[in-house]
């Protein structure tokens, strides 16, 4: 079945680092790709999307593109700030229905 | 305006005990998803409602939970005979229309079962 594989943290990284957390995926047809944030004793909350290859995603300075050769979609940022440390998810939806289909989740703690 | 909302916000029960998790989605949203977050299997699809259409149920783990969407708004999930393995976080979410790209998430019911 559908599946979404993002690198394990924590990632710890001091403020002003650049930042990439890698994710990839594997499913039938093309699904939409999604990065979503939970910041510590909040919901989920998107981040950004994209729904065809070769589509950027980007918000709050985040950005991530829909690799359908790779199938991939890697989160980067070029500098990150310490209010950027969450816990970072990457998903799937396949349209059938729209249920998201999740990564692990990658905790990302950003120090002064 | 009004969030996803859910209640209550924590639960604690005894194994073998029933519990309800409620969910209030955004007015006027058609999707409804419930999802479970626990430390050993991450963020989980449970069950899905899109109007009156049937349920997609294909994520619930056990006879032992169901859900109901009553007048197409508000969401119930029972846990019959809760087993601390059903300790999670469970969320709701709701999304405007089908296959909508954007998901809108309450903040969780924290279930923990002794």
């Amino acid at each position: 079945g559908d599946s979404v594989t993002q690198m394990e943290g924590p990632v710890t990284l001091s403020e002003e680092a650049f930042l990439t957390i890698n994710c990839t995926y594997t499913a039938t047809g093309y699904p939409s790709l999604f990065w979503y944030v939970q910041y510590p004793g909040e919901g989920l909350q998107l981040l950004l999307k994209a729904t065809k290859a070769d589509d950027k995603g980007s918000n709050k300075g985040f950005e991530a593109t829909y690799r359908k050769e790779t199938t991939s979609f890697h989160l980067e940022k070029g500098s990150v700030q310490v209010s950027d440390s969450a816990v970072y998810f990457c998903a799937l939806s396949n349209n059938q229905g729209g249920k998201l289909i999740f990564g692990q989740g990658t905790e990302l703690s950003v120090k002064p | 305006g009004a969030g996803v909302s859910q209640s209550p916000s924590n639960k604690v029960t005894e194994k073998g005990k029933d519990v309800e998790l409620r969910c209030d989605p955004i007015s006027g949203h058609t999707a409804l998803y419930w999802y479970r977050q626990s430390l050993g299997q991450g963020l989980e699809f449970l069950i899905y409602f899109q109007g009156n259409s049937a349920p997609d149920k294909s994520g619930l783990p056990s006879d032992r939970f169901s859900a109901e969407r009553t007048g197409g708004s508000v969401s119930t999930l029972t846990i019959q005979r809760t087993q601390q393995e059903d300790s999670a976080v469970y969320l709701c979410a709701s999304s405007p229309r089908q296959g909508s790209h954007e998901q809108f998430f309450g903040p969780g019911t924290r279930l923990t079962v002794l």
